[in-house]
């Protein structure tokens, strides 16, 4: 069974501009998860899709958005970019929500 | 406020010796305790997980207990080995009422394990 697949795995964004990641979660798995890694600040979460619905959202401005397809399969956006975006974006997928969550290699974004 | 506290912040052991490392979280509701693996440059593993129905479990050398009236929950590891060497993440799930649980993950700050040979 493959993995989570998150693409881009680099990513080099300039201040303001927007960005867009992928995360293709395990077959069969509906419910996808998503969160920020910083040294400062660890990982933190930001949303939560199951069925194409969010149902959790963190504490982030709404710069960031995300979305889920039918094929479960989420993108999250994060526009007007600043330098604090600058981190891993890590997406995660369940079978169920709640438990056993399996995370991808994640998206290195630098914004410069 | 939802929060979860781990300590150490950093932990090295010889080889051989157990490592334990301890949290703490704020909400009463929570009931879902993963705890991850991360080696530098990799993802995330989960590598055990306790639901708060139950006090204890086991996985070879990796042992979750779980105090839900102090909500305090540890891992232990047992004659460490230097590919246990990592930083370790442990999460406690924000409930959403009753036996249910929301996808959002609370995680501790990490603890970086040094296990020297």
């Amino acid at each position: 069974k493959a993995g989570v697949t998150q693409t881009p795995r680099y990513l080099i964004k300039t201040r303001g501009q927007q960005v867009t990641l992928s995360c293709s979660p395990i077959s069969g798995h509906r419910s996808v998860s998503w969160y920020q890694q910083t040294p400062g600040q660890g990982l933190q979460f930001l949303f939560e899709y199951f069925s194409e619905t969010q149902r959790n959202k963190g504490n982030f401005p709404g710069r960031f958005s995300g979305r889920q397809f039918s094929n479960s399969r989420s993108e999250m956006n994060v526009s007007t970019l600043e330098l604090g975006d600058s981190a891993l974006y890590l997406c995660a997928s369940s079978d169920r929500t709640g438990g056993g969550y399996t995370f991808g290699s994640g998206t290195r974004l630098t914004v410069v | 406020g939802e929060n979860v506290e781990q300590h150490p912040s950093t932990l090295s052991v010889q080889e051989g010796d157990s490592a334990v490392i301890k949290c703490t979280y704020s909400d009463s509701a929570s009931n879902y305790f993963p705890w991850y693996k991360q080696e530098l440059g990799k993802r995330p593993q989960l590598i055990i997980d306790i639901r708060s129905n139950v006090g204890e479990k086991k996985d070879q050398r990796i042992a979750v207990t779980l105090n839900k009236t102090a909500k305090h929950f540890s891992l232990h590891i047992t004659e460490t080995q230097p590919e246990d060497s990592a930083v370790y993440f442990c999460a406690a799930s924000i409930g959403r009422g009753g036996s249910s649980n929301t996808g959002k993950l609370i995680f501790g700050q990490g603890t970086t394990l040094q296990v020297k040979p």
